[in-house]
């Protein structure tokens, strides 16, 4: 069963407009959230994180925020750019007892649009 | 530095072949992951390992196996290919340490190999 969920395949955004991409997760050990960009072609890379004990991190124009009672991270992108079309994968880590493993979600595929 | 590094890029075989996808890492982690991607399925771990010598299976390991004998080597095998594992696969490294925080808590990914198998 899948712990980390994103429940939106594909999101389509004009430019200059705001990306809000969502994840769900049901595991509670979980104490670091990730997300990861992928373009066509290449591996994912590291976009921005946030530790359980945060509710909020920010990064230039990538903002993340955790509600840790709902289970439910989502990740804001303003103003969006076209070059930020791409996969977007929610990871979420349990830290200590499985050696910090990742369990990723789905992705999202963003089409931000001129 | 080359992080991590996948070969090849990609390959076409035809079903009931056999081959090896190597990936290798410079940056001295301790796991290695082997993943597929395949469309509307995100990313599932096929095998991974936490140290020289060790294996352990993923979610979809069926099909594959996997080696370790080197700790910056980590080999992916289909012994018998069929449709079913034409894909992109995609190794990760990773350390982990429980302080660690940001980008050091996740993977360093290679750029994949698309596999074939007609």
């Amino acid at each position: 069963d899948q712990q980390v969920k994103q429940n939106s395949p594909s999101l389509s955004v004009q430019e200059g407009r705001i990306s809000i991409l969502n994840c769900d997760y049901t595991n509670s050990m979980f104490d670091y959230f990730l997300w990861y960009k992928k373009y066509p072609a290449e591996g994912p890379t590291f976009l921005i994180s946030i530790s359980s004990i945060k509710d909020k991190n920010e990064d230039g124009r990538f903002t993340v925020f955790l509600n840790k009672s709902a289970k439910h991270l989502s990740l804001h992108i303003v103003p969006s750019q076209p070059g930020d079309s791409a996969v977007y994968f929610c990871a979420a880590s349990d830290g200590g007892s499985t050696l910090g493993r990742l369990y990723f979600g789905r992705g999202t595929q963003l089409t931000v649009w001129p | 530095n080359a992080g991590v590094t996948q070969t090849p890029k990609f390959r076409v075989l035809k079903t009931g072949q056999s081959m090896t996808l190597l990936c290798a890492q410079d940056m001295n982690h301790e796991y290695m992951y082997w993943y597929r991607q395949d469309p509307g399925m995100g990313l599932r771990l096929i095998h991974y390992s936490v140290g020289e010598g060790t294996t352990a299976k993923g979610e979809v390991p069926d099909g594959y196996n996997v080696s370790r004998l080197k700790k910056q080597n980590f080999l992916l095998g289909l012994e018998s290919a069929a449709p079913s594992q034409t894909s992109v696969y995609f190794c990760a490294s990773s350390y982990f340490n429980p302080s660690m925080t940001g980008e050091m808590r996740g993977y360093t990914f290679g750029s994949g190999t698309r596999l074939t198998v007609v």
